[in-house]
């Protein structure tokens, strides 16, 4: 079965500092992978996905990640945290024989910014 | 393009009640996802429904159960509700692999927040 692990439920960082939420994940086939954001009492946003394309995968707002198959991961990562990336980032899966209706989702991780 | 969007936004029940949420999809969707929020349990898939047909189910009770209509939008019920049941119902539409266009992305609405006393 398929399943995601985020290391760490909470990440805080200073404004300006990189931001890297880390993402493992479980799958007997070449999975895709997705990052969402939520901000508070609202819905999930797509960040940016991996859909067996390219390796490193650029999303909004400056975030990307990159898919490393040997090591089953899909961390995301920003250059330069901004006051306003504070929020809950989830990542999930999907399995493509499945045509994608199913997300699994990880335990999600709340990333907070310092000034 | 409008996005998903999901009514009512909040909503407040008693212990044994019913409730129906509902779900537009982004114009042009016809696949519509369902999921649950809680503190304790996370994001967990409840069903997915194309073509007024229910295509994949979470492990969920027979209380929870879901509809689609032949304009894509969506339904789901909760029967005899339980403390438990209480969390962010979320949405989520994409258009259907097949199509020209689509994708797998699933595009997620507002939620609705039940609260079951």
């Amino acid at each position: 079965a398929q399943s995601v692990t985020q290391l760490g439920s909470h990440v805080s960082v200073s404004e300006g500092a990189l931001v890297l939420l880390r993402c493992n994940y479980s799958s007997s086939v070449p999975p895709y992978l997705f990052w969402y954001v939520q901000y508070p009492n609202q819905g999930l946003q797509l960040l940016l996905k991996y859909t067996s394309a390219a390796t490193l995968v650029k999303g909004i707002n400056g975030f990307e990640a990159e898919f490393k198959k040997s090591e089953t991961s899909f961390h995301l990562t920003k250059p330069s945290a901004h006051m306003s990336d504070a929020a809950e980032y989830f990542c999930a899966v999907s399995d493509p024989g499945n045509q994608g209706g199913k997300l699994i989702f990880g335990q999600g991780t709340e990333l907070s910014v310092k000034p | 393009k409008a996005g998903v969007t999901q009514t009512p936004r909040y909503l407040i029940k008693t212990r044994g009640q019913q409730v129906t949420l509902s779900c537009s999809p982004i114009s042009g969707h016809r696949s519509v996802s369902w999921y649950q929020q809680t503190p304790g349990q996370g994001l967990q898939f409840l069903f997915e429904y194309f073509s007024e047909t229910q295509r994949n189910k979470g492990n969920f009770p027979g209380r929870f159960s879901g509809r689609q209509f032949s304009n894509s939008r969506s339904e789901m019920n909760v029967s005899t509700l339980e403390l438990g049941d209480s969390a962010l119902y979320l949405c989520a539409s994409r258009a259907f692999p097949g199509v020209a266009g689509s994708t797998d992305t699933q595009y997620f609405g507002p939620g609705t927040r039940l609260t079951v006393l």
